[in-house]
């Protein structure tokens, strides 16, 4: 989940280890949920998307998980790299507007070599 | 070509000058985007572009002025800004604004106001 305040989450592995990062969000309604990455000093990067209608997407190293009982979000990234280091936010629409996304706190990835 | 590109990349301005910041895209979408995003914090939407129209003003202070020339354009005119609107300013485009799409960021313009 993420906390509130300043603090941004962070979460630290070894590389070649697998990282789990957790978002949890507060609309029962939201449909699509989006993974983005963003590294220092750039804008967010689209990494994956997954709708309600899965529970689970893969892509190239990475799986976003969706329990929708509990209304919560996991991305898990498999191998972590040190070029995996970066913040990392969950996006659900927000609801009533198809241009509003409602981001998480994020998550801080530092991936020690 | 699926990028967003900003510049400048870097921009220092005093409180009495103005100054425009420049995104384009050509992946033919046509929800354009600006985003204000301060350190650790996620991005904050200020302005939506749908068809080359202003959809939505999230409240900003008039001394931010967007601007959309064409699909694929799209300016912020920034005057008399202070010094805690220093942010980085990220564009972002979708393809139409339907239900359930990706925003595609550019790299963002880091604004630093004295």
């Amino acid at each position: 989940g993420e906390s509130v305040g300043l603090h941004l989450p962070t979460l630290s592995v070894q590389e070649g280890d697998n990282s789990i990062i957790n978002c949890a969000y507060s609309n029962s309604a939201s449909d699509y949920f989006i993974w983005y990455k963003q590294e220092s000093g750039k804008g967010p990067q689209f990494i994956i998307d997954i709708r309600s209608n899965m529970d689970k997407r893969q892509g190239q190293r990475v799986t976003v998980l969706l329990n929708k009982t509990v209304k919560h979000l996991s991305l898990q990234i498999a191998a972590t790299q040190p070029g995996d280091s970066a913040v990392y936010f969950c996006a659900e629409p927000n609801g009533g507007s198809n241009y509003k996304l409602t981001f998480g706190k994020g998550t801080l990835l530092t991936v020690n070599p | 070509d699926t990028e967003v590109t900003q510049t400048p990349k870097h921009l220092v301005m005093g409180m009495t000058n103005k100054k425009s910041l420049k995104c384009e895209q050509h992946m033919g979408h046509r929800a354009m985007y600006w985003y204000k995003q301060k350190a650790k914090k996620p991005p904050e939407l200020m302005f939506v572009y749908s068809y080359e129209k202003l959809s939505i003003n999230e409240s900003v202070p008039s001394r931010f002025s967007p601007e959309c020339p064409n699909s694929s354009l799209l300016n912020l005119h920034l005057h008399a800004l202070q010094p805690e609107d220093s942010a980085l300013y990220l564009c972002a485009s979708s393809p139409g604004g339907f239900n359930g799409e990706t925003q595609y960021f550019g790299p963002g313009t880091r604004l630093l106001v004295l």
